[in-house]
This record gives C-alpha cells, sequence and structure tokens, in this order.
C-alpha cells in the first residue's frame, strides 16, 4: 500500500535556528497535510495543502505541496521552545479519496534547547 | 467552537473485557474517523462513520468495532481485550471527510492500558 517517509526521524536544534523537514511517497498524493502532535495530546492540523505546488505559510510555518505529487516539505523559521513535539505529514490513500481515511508518515520528533 | 472531544482520557482495563470509548465531533462535522496510536505501528486507520454508516475500514480485526448516532456523535468498542490492544484511540472529525477546506480535526485520545 501507499506509504509516507518522514526524514529526519529527529531534530535537535538550537532556539532560533530555522526547521526544514520533509515527506516523501513512491506514489502520488492528491493532499498533503501536516500536523504537529505534543505529549499526551492529539495532533493539531498546521497546514493543509490540496494543489501540486502550492506554498503555504501559518505565522512561522511554510509547507509547501511537491510539483510531481510525491512530497512536501515543512519549514519552520527562527524556532521557539514551543515548537518542541512530533510533526506528521498524511495524506488520503489513492483508494479512499475525499473520506476520514488518512495515512501518516512516522513522524519527526523536534527537541528544541532554550 | 468547541473541538473534538474524546471520553475517557484514560482507561485500565483487563485481558478479555471490553471497552466503550466515545467521541464528540466539533458541531456540524458529519464525519467521524479513529484511529490507534502505538509506538510500534504509528498512527493507522480503524474505520469511518459519515451520516450514521460506516464509510471506511482499516485492518483490523472484527474485535473492533464503532457506530454513529444522528447526532454524529460516534462510540468504538473493543472486545476481548488483548494486551496488544493498549494504545492512545484517536478520534478525529471533518465536515464530509478529508477533502478541500474539510480537514480532519482531532481530539485528545483516549489512552487505553490492558493489563
Amino acid at each position: 500500500g501507499q506509504q509516507l517517509n518522514q526524514s529526519p526521524q529527529s531534530m535537535f536544534i538550537q532556539e532560533g535556528e530555522d526547521v526544514s523537514m520533509n515527506c516523501t511517497s513512491s506514489s502520488i498524493f492528491n493532499t498533503w497535510l501536516w500536523y504537529k502532535q505534543d505529549p499526551g495530546e492529539g495532533p493539531v492540523l498546521l497546514i493543509a495543502l490540496y494543489k501540486a505546488g502550492e506554498l503555504t505559510s501559518n505565522g512561522r510555518l511554510t509547507a509547501q505541496f511537491g510539483i510531481t505529487r510525491k512530497d512536501s516539505f515543512l519549514n519552520i523559521s527562527a524556532s521557539i521552545p514551543s515548537d518542541v513535539g512530533i510533526y506528521f505529514c498524511a495524506g488520503p490513500p489513492r483508494t479512499s479519496s475525499n473520506t476520514g481515511k488518512l495515512i501518516f508518515g512516522q513522524g519527526t520528533t523536534l527537541q528544541v534547547k532554550p | 467552537k468547541a473541538g473534538v472531544t474524546q471520553t475517557p482520557r484514560y482507561l485500565i482495563k483487563t485481558r478479555g473485557q471490553q471497552v466503550t470509548l466515545s467521541c464528540s465531533p466539533i458541531s456540524g462535522h458529519r464525519s467521524v474517523s479513529w484511529y490507534q496510536q502505538t509506538p510500534g505501528q504509528g498512527l493507522q486507520f480503524l474505520f469511518e462513520y459519515f451520516s450514521e454508516t460506516q464509510r471506511n475500514k482499516g485492518n483490523f480485526p472484527g474485535r473492533f468495532s464503532g457506530r454513529q448516532f444522528s447526532n454524529s456523535r460516534s462510540e468504538m468498542n473493543v472486545s476481548t481485550l488483548e494486551l496488544g490492544d493498549s494504545a492512545l484511540y484517536l478520534c478525529a472529525s471533518s465536515l464530509r471527510g478529508n477533502s478541500y477546506n474539510s480537514p480532519l480535526h482531532f481530539g485528545n485520545g483516549t489512552r487505553l492500558t490492558v493489563t
């Protein structure tokens, strides 16, 4: 089945640094979603991308939908301690578009040193 | 607008028992999906309900079931609990399933521990 591969698996950075993480697949996705999960809580939607090439920002976060439809990246600028958490990419499988079924990447764990 | 609400937050059960988890979606959302999250398997889709009908199902045994009520609230049930069912169970709601301007919003989950 379709899979999403996130990299890196984990990052440990200094406060104030910029962060970049990405998500790739061997097959096409028509939507890319980026979520952040804090310990003990559910994933929170950060950015939703619906069109190839689309670049969308949400505060210090920027995400892009790759032209090939097989990848997406998320950038965080000027990181702060509250950016700590696990970041997931997700997308609907080809066979179940427009439903509540999503495939998730394995996550990128971000730690920020004050 | 209130978010997705899941109850209870924590549950401890014994092998062989059954459990029912509850989810109240965001007002106006008709799609409710359930996910299981474990350290080894990550986030995996269990099933989705839309307008009281199961629309989609993941690769889980029949011990996992669910339903949706006319007010869109949903419950999932796990029967004959096994140790491997210990996980964070997440509920997500959306207007009509994941589509343009209708992304999934998650609750904070129910942490189930099976002993």
